[in-house]
């Protein structure tokens, strides 16, 4: 059983560019969290996704914007880069119904904007 | 709005040494409280969690207490291995873990043999 897979491994843009950043749930999960982890500090939530809709946000500009597909995977889209926005890109997946919830988070992606 | 603050790092401990990382939280309602370790270049993995007052939850030797009177959970090991040496991170959530995580800044362990 795959657990959550992410894609790429790491990234390098330069600032102004924009970047898409691809999740696959863990089988049977439904809800995916995207956070952010800047060097040396915990994971920030951006968003969470449940049927294609965005169901929670947190404090990010509207630069950072995703999506959700019928087969449960997601993508996360950060435009006009800044170089504020380096980090460890993680992506979460739990499923919604009752009993375990819990997180399961993927490798990450490591962007680096120059 | 929640938040989460773990002791300050980072900690270093000889092997078989015992561990214990504070955390505390302010939030509103009755969140479930998680702790995930990072090991090194990794994503995160969750170590334990203890959703209800009182609650202990226990993995591979570490253990946590939810103590809701002090908004507290504390990890703690018996005897600490090189194979600990790790980020360990204590977070919360409102409801059993399906809805956002808040995350403390995480502490640094290091396990000398």
């Amino acid at each position: 059983d795959a657990g959550v897979t992410q894609s790429p491994t790491h990234l390098i843009k330069t600032r102004g560019q924009q970047v898409t950043l691809r999740c696959s749930p863990k089988s049977g999960h439904d809800t995916v969290s995207w956070y952010q982890q800047a060097l040396g500090q915990g994971p920030q939530f951006i968003f969470q996704y449940y049927e294609e809709e965005e169901r929670q946000r947190g404090n990010f500009p509207d630069r950072f914007s995703g999506h959700q597909f019928p087969n449960y995977s997601s993508e996360l889209n950060v435009n006009a880069l800044l170089l504020g926005d380096s980090a460890l890109y993680l992506c979460a997946s739990t499923y919604s119904g009752r009993g375990r919830n819990e997180q399961f988070f993927g490798p990450g992606t490591r962007l680096t904007v120059l | 709005g929640d938040s989460v603050t773990q002791m300050e790092g980072p900690v270093t401990l000889s092997e078989e040494a015992f561990l214990t990382i504070n955390c505390t939280y302010t939030a509103t309602g009755y969140p479930s409280l998680f702790w995930y370790v990072q090991y090194p270049g990794e994503g995160l993995q969750l170590l334990l969690k203890a959703t209800k007052a009182d609650d202990k939850g226990s993995n591979k030797g570490f253990e946590a207490t939810y103590r809701k009177e002090t908004t507290s959970s504390h990890l703690e090991k018996g005897s600490v291995q090189v194979s600990d040496s790790a980020v360990y991170f204590c977070a919360l959530s409102d409801f059993q873990g399906a809805q956002k995580l808040v995350f403390g800044q995480g502490t640094r362990l290091t396990i000398n043999p």
